[in-house]
């Protein structure tokens, strides 16, 4: 596509229950990121893609959370048993490849709220 | 770690003042550096960025150069527009586990400019 896509834009979820958001990458990026906004922490660092495979997962905040890639394209951040703190806007960004000199291209985020 | 630090916001300006936003990082090694912008209501864009020393980013009348000596990277534009009332984010990059490009960035600064 023209940019990365997320979906869902919006979740509003019930403390306890899983969570799926997806990620739709710029088709031929091979790295895959994603970031979380939140109004205590700011912008945060979660996870790595290079194709499938995810050699830096050190922002993932508890082992509720994971992701996972396929075909190195479409990514899914799976949030188990959420918890109010976990209400934030979580961004997937990609690049062309995971060099410092290639730019970083974030989708609109999905914001989420656990009630 | 590494850190990025910017100046707090909310900034206020009248239509066609001039505009600094300051940002000095903290870092092992020499980072690239960006400024991204988060319009209301849209994901984060790359505004500009500079990977080494003394180099100078530019984009939309937007200018920040890249000091190494203070560690810097201050945002400036000679006349702002209502338009370019967004959040303005410094951040900087680091080389992850197994490649791949971690940004790392600032706390945001709301711009608000009026007629």
């Amino acid at each position: 596509g023209a940019g990365v896509s997320q979906s869902p834009s919006n979740k509003v979820t019930e403390k306890g229950k899983d969570v799926e958001l997806r990620c739709d990458p710029i088709s031929g990026h091979t790295a895959l990121y994603w970031y979380r906004q939140s109004l205590g922490q700011g912008l945060e660092f979660l996870i790595y893609f290079q194709g499938n495979s995810a050699p830096d997962k050190s922002g993932l905040p508890s082992d509720r959370f994971s992701a996972e890639r396929t075909g190195g394209s479409v990514s899914t951040l799976t949030i188990q048993r959420t918890q109010q703190e976990d209400s934030a806007v979580y961004l997937c960004a990609s690049s062309l490849q995971g060099s410092p000199g290639n730019t970083i291209y974030f989708g609109e985020g999905s914001w989420l709220t656990v009630v | 770690g590494d850190s990025v630090t910017q100046m707090e916001g909310p900034v206020t300006l009248s239509e066609e003042a001039f505009l600094t936003i300051n940002c000095t990082y903290t870092a092992t090694g020499y980072p690239s550096l960006f400024w991204y912008v988060q319009y209301p209501g849209e994901g984060l864009q790359l505004l500009l960025k500079a990977t080494k020393a003394d180099d100078k980013g530019s984009n939309k009348g937007f200018e920040a150069t890249y000091r190494k000596e203070t560690t810097s990277f201050h945002l400036e534009k000679g006349s702002v527009q209502v338009s370019d009332s967004a959040v303005y984010f410094c951040a900087l990059s680091e080389v992850l586990t197994g490649g791949g490009n971690k940004l790392t960035f600032g706390t945001g600064t709301q711009l608000k400019v009026e007629l």
